[in-house]
């Protein structure tokens, strides 16, 4: 089972600074298979990139994703109100599929 | 507009049995693996089966493969999700959701107690 390691667990920011979240596989991923979601409470996640970088339809260009091989992050350029959520990696790359922890960013 | 709406959540005893359903519509069922991923109350996601376009591959985590089962009608539209042998850790939030991750349902909260 690969395992994705996302960290920091909570990322404590103010509106208009940067995020950059970490996700870490346990082995190498082929990038096409590494999404990012986001997840507000009460809320299913909503997809936010796949392969790694490209964003999903709808999603703004201040969300950007990069990494290959075991290491990947997801950059947000400057964080709106509507950003602070919960972000999740996964990759669906072998089976199991699996998702990392999750990291919080909150106000 | 994609959608896909699930049900049959509820309470149920542990050891018991219960059957999810997610309605799909607004794309082409027919040609769409489709997940369920369930999500523990405070927890992260985790994933819990595909099931390919025809219904003859069926992929399972660990953690439920021999007590769930996954299905299809593709005449109706909608994924099915068996679930028995019910535990207390089997208590979640269940999604279905649109291989290509870009579509999820609501979710329907399933809850393992006595």
């Amino acid at each position: 089972e690969i395992v994705m390691t996302q960290s920091p667990a909570t990322l404590s920011l103010s509106p208009g600074e940067g995020a950059t979240l970490s996700c870490r596989a346990s082995q190498s991923i082929s990038s096409p298979y590494l999404s990012w979601y986001q997840q507000k409470p009460g809320q299913a996640p909503r997809l936010l990139i796949y392969g790694a970088s490209t964003r999903a339809t709808g999603i703004p260009a201040r969300f950007s994703g990069s990494g290959s091989g075991t290491d990947f992050t997801l950059t947000i350029s400057s964080l709106q109100p509507e950003d602070f959520a919960v972000y999740y990696c996964q990759q669906d790359y072998s089976l199991p599929l699996t998702f990392g922890g999750g990291t919080k960013v909150e106000i | 507009e994609v959608q896909l709406v699930e049900s049959g959540g509820g309470l149920v005893q542990p050891g018991g049995s219960l059957r999810l359903s997610c309605a799909s519509s607004g794309f082409t069922f027919t040609t769409s693996w489709m997940h369920w991923v369930r999500q523990a109350p405070g927890k992260g996601l985790v994933w819990v089966s595909r099931i390919n376009t025809d219904g003859t591959i069926t992929d399972y985590a660990d953690s439920v493969k021999g007590r769930f089962t996954i299905s299809r009608d593709n005449a109706k539209n909608t994924l099915y999700l068996e679930m028995k042998s019910l535990r207390a850790e089997d208590t979640a939030v269940y999604y279905c959701a649109k291989d290509g991750w870009g579509s999820w349902g609501q979710g329907t909260l399933v809850t393992v107690s006595s």
